[in-house]
């Protein structure tokens, strides 16, 4: 089992939908979160951090993290063609070394 | 702002060669970490570096080493490359002084090819 789960995808969603990511994860010792947006071909691009239960907003983003579940979120709203990506879940653990540890990534589509 | 600068972006090599990939963290930055993303794959932890320290490894294969200068920029030293060794190569970098929640911010990648 791999430590930092998503579903592959592709997940499709019209314009001006909202899309919702979701990354599961085993270490129940992991403390910090982050979603990355990465295009074909490009390096990793950070969307959000989050560490503490509950939700985190910034701007059309929404993080939400439930450590009970080992359970985090990207919620976009208001999708457009250009968050079309594929976006990446990474997780630290603790005496991880503060190295990043990826899902697969969840490929997103924002269709017209 | 300055970002992480890597070099070079793009490096054709045949099978048994070495090649060296290069890496100059956002200034004031003192950990940097390299990462191998293979076709379709996620990013791989490869081997990070604190204070020209190595402070963790990961996946790393034996035929690659990597250090720290005093000037921070690191550098992913591979030898007798193997055709499976094509992939991305990401650097990232952060301050290593606010623990975990700190960023790593990545550079753009070196594209390695192996013929």
């Amino acid at each position: 089992q791999k430590e930092v789960e998503q579903n592959s995808g592709p997940l499709s969603v019209p314009e001006g939908a909202i899309a919702s990511l979701n990354c599961t994860y085993s270490d129940r010792g992991s403390q910090s979160f982050f979603w990355y947006r990465q295009y074909s071909g490009k390096s990793p691009e950070l969307i959000m951090f989050i560490y503490s239960n509950g939700d985190k907003e910034d701007g059309r983003f929404t993080a939400q993290l439930n450590k009970a579940s080992q359970y985090v979120s990207l919620l976009i709203r208001d999708s457009q063609p250009s968050d079309s990506a594929t976006y990446l879940c990474a997780v630290i653990v603790t005496g991880g070394g503060n190295k990043l540890t990826f899902g697969t990534g969840t490929q997103l589509k924002v269709e017209l | 702002a300055a970002g992480v600068i890597q070099s070079p972006r793009h490096l054709i090599k045949e099978k048994r060669e070495t090649a060296t990939l290069k890496c100059y963290p956002i200034p004031r930055h003192d950990t940097v970490y390299w990462y191998q993303q293979g076709p379709g794959q996620d990013p791989q932890f490869l081997i990070s570096f604190y204070e020209k320290m190595q402070s963790d490894k990961g996946s790393i294969p034996d035929r690659f080493s990597a250090q720290q200068f005093s000037d921070y920029h690191s550098e992913l030293n591979m030898s007798s490359l193997e055709l499976g060794d094509s992939a991305l190569y990401f650097c990232a970098s952060r301050t290593g002084t606010s623990g975990p929640q700190e960023t790593q911010y990545f550079g753009p990648g070196t594209r390695l090819l192996v013929l």
